[in-house]
């Protein structure tokens, strides 16, 4: 089956770790996004790649970095800079011409401990 | 920037009843509107998608409406069951730039 594959599900992460959230998707679609969602905020844009080997910055990058050097991956570090990383991960993924519709992973709960 | 807006935050109905949700965004630039559904601690889901060129699409039970002149979209939910209970949200795509813009989404909860 075609989709956006996030893992993991559940994630715990110490005081002053970096970690790294995956994202694999196989519908041969060339942009792909992250997007951190907090209660009563809605989704907020982190980071976005349009092609392989670029990335651009969105609305709340800091504290986060990405790196797309494949097709099908686009995975999220985040690092010991980011203050309050405790929040859902959502990463989705739009085919680069015609309708450009959205498709999301299942995401990933990250909790500060 | 682009806003995005959906009203109420929260519905509450009783199983059987049609309903409508509301989106309604600033910019009419807009390259596409996507409606998602969300269930707690899941992704999103995606429901319908409409062009900029398109008034509207439906999908069994579901239709969605698109007047970009006044900024505006609406889900219909026809013959509410308890199973549609979850966030809807709704998303912009402007023209230019590669993002797009989502709404904080509307709780709906069917009272079987």
């Amino acid at each position: 089956d075609g989709g956006i594959t996030q893992s993991p599900k559940y994630l715990f992460r110490k005081e002053g770790q970096n970690v790294t959230l995956s994202c694999e998707q196989n519908l041969n679609h060339d942009a792909m996004y992250w997007y951190r969602q907090d209660p009563g905020q809605g989704l907020r844009l982190i980071y976005y790649s349009q092609i392989v080997n670029d990335f651009q910055k969105g609305d709340i990058a800091e504290g986060y970095s990405v790196s797309r050097e494949k097709k099908e991956s686009f995975p999220l570090t985040v690092t010991s800079a980011q203050k309050n990383p405790t929040a859902f991960y959502l990463c989705a993924s739009i085919r680069g011409q015609g309708a450009r519709e959205a498709f999301f992973g299942q995401g990933t709960r990250l909790t500060v401990v | 920037k682009q806003e995005v807006t959906q009203i109420p935050a929260a519905l509450s109905v009783p199983e059987g009843e049609n309903l409508v949700l509301n989106c309604s965004f600033t910019d009419s630039a807009i390259y596409n509107l996507q409606w998602f559904r969300q269930d707690p601690g899941k992704g999103l889901t995606s429901l319908l998608l409409i062009q900029s060129s398109q008034r509207e699409q439906t999908s069994g039970r579901l239709n969605a409406s698109l007047d970009k002149s006044s900024g505006r979209s609406t889900l219909y939910i026809a013959a509410s069951q308890p199973g549609d209970s979850a966030t809807y949200l709704c998303a912009v795509r402007p023209n230019t730039g590669n993002q797009f813009y989502f709404g904080t989404g509307t709780s709906l909860t069917v009272i079987p």
